[in-house]
């Protein structure tokens, strides 16, 4: 049972460009949230995304912008790149109606470096 | 909202040790906790799931205990690893899918 893939593992871009992140959730789940790790800290709630709509959002700016395909697999794009969005990007994959019981599964991240 | 705090920070142990982290929350209208590991600049691995209605949840030489009211659980390892050294976090789930809140972990070394 293949858990939750992310792709790139690594990543480096240059302040002001675009980066498109992208997520395979564990098979049997619906629902995906990304979050920004940055070093030394826990991670950070980005936004949720379920039935192909942004579900929930936390305290980011417009830069970032996501997707959900039909097959339940998401996106994460970020514009404009900043030196402060160097993070690891994570993907958390869960069931709707099952992750009081079931909880989160994470994916490996996607380490971002912007120089 | 959710505020989470994991102390100590750090840890260092000689193998063999049996050690406690904790983590405590803000908010106790939580319908269940999640322990994760972490590896560094890895992914986070779920260790155990407690739901609100459970006092302890087992797994190998991990036990996680949870107390609701006074906003607290305790992850205890018995007889500490070197392959045990990772950060350690807790997050506690609120309702359905609302994002998890995060604390800054426990990095744990265990020395051989």
């Amino acid at each position: 049972d293949a858990g939750v893939t992310q792709s790139p593992t690594h990543l480096i871009k240059t302040r002001g460009q675009q980066v498109t992140l992208r997520c395979s959730p564990k098979s049997g789940h619906d629902t995906v949230s990304w979050y920004q790790q940055a070093l030394g800290q826990g991670p950070q709630f980005i936004f949720q995304y379920y039935e192909e709509e942004e579900r929930q959002r936390g305290n980011f700016p417009d830069r970032f912008s996501g997707h959900q395909f039909p097959n339940y697999s998401s996106e994460l794009n970020v514009n404009a790149l900043l030196l402060g969005d160097s993070a690891l990007y994570l993907c958390a994959s869960s069931l709707n109606t099952g992750a009081l019981k079931n909880g989160y599964t994470f994916g490996s991240g996607t380490r971002l470096t912007v120089v | 909202k959710q505020e989470v705090t994991q102390i100590p920070a750090a840890l260092s142990v000689p193998e063999g040790e049996n050690l406690v982290l904790n983590c405590s929350f803000t908010d106790s209208a939580i319908y269940n906790l999640q322990w994760f590991r972490q590896d560094p600049g890895k992914g986070l691995t779920s260790l155990l799931l407690i739901q609100s209605s459970q006092r302890e949840q087992t797994s190998g030489r991990l036990n996680a205990s949870l107390d609701k009211s006074s906003g607290r659980s305790t992850l205890y390892i018995a007889a500490s690893q070197p392959g045990d050294s990772a950060t350690y976090l807790c997050a506690p789930g609120d309702a359905g899918n609302t994002p998890l809140v995060f604390g800054k972990g426990t990095r744990l070394s265990v020395i051989a």
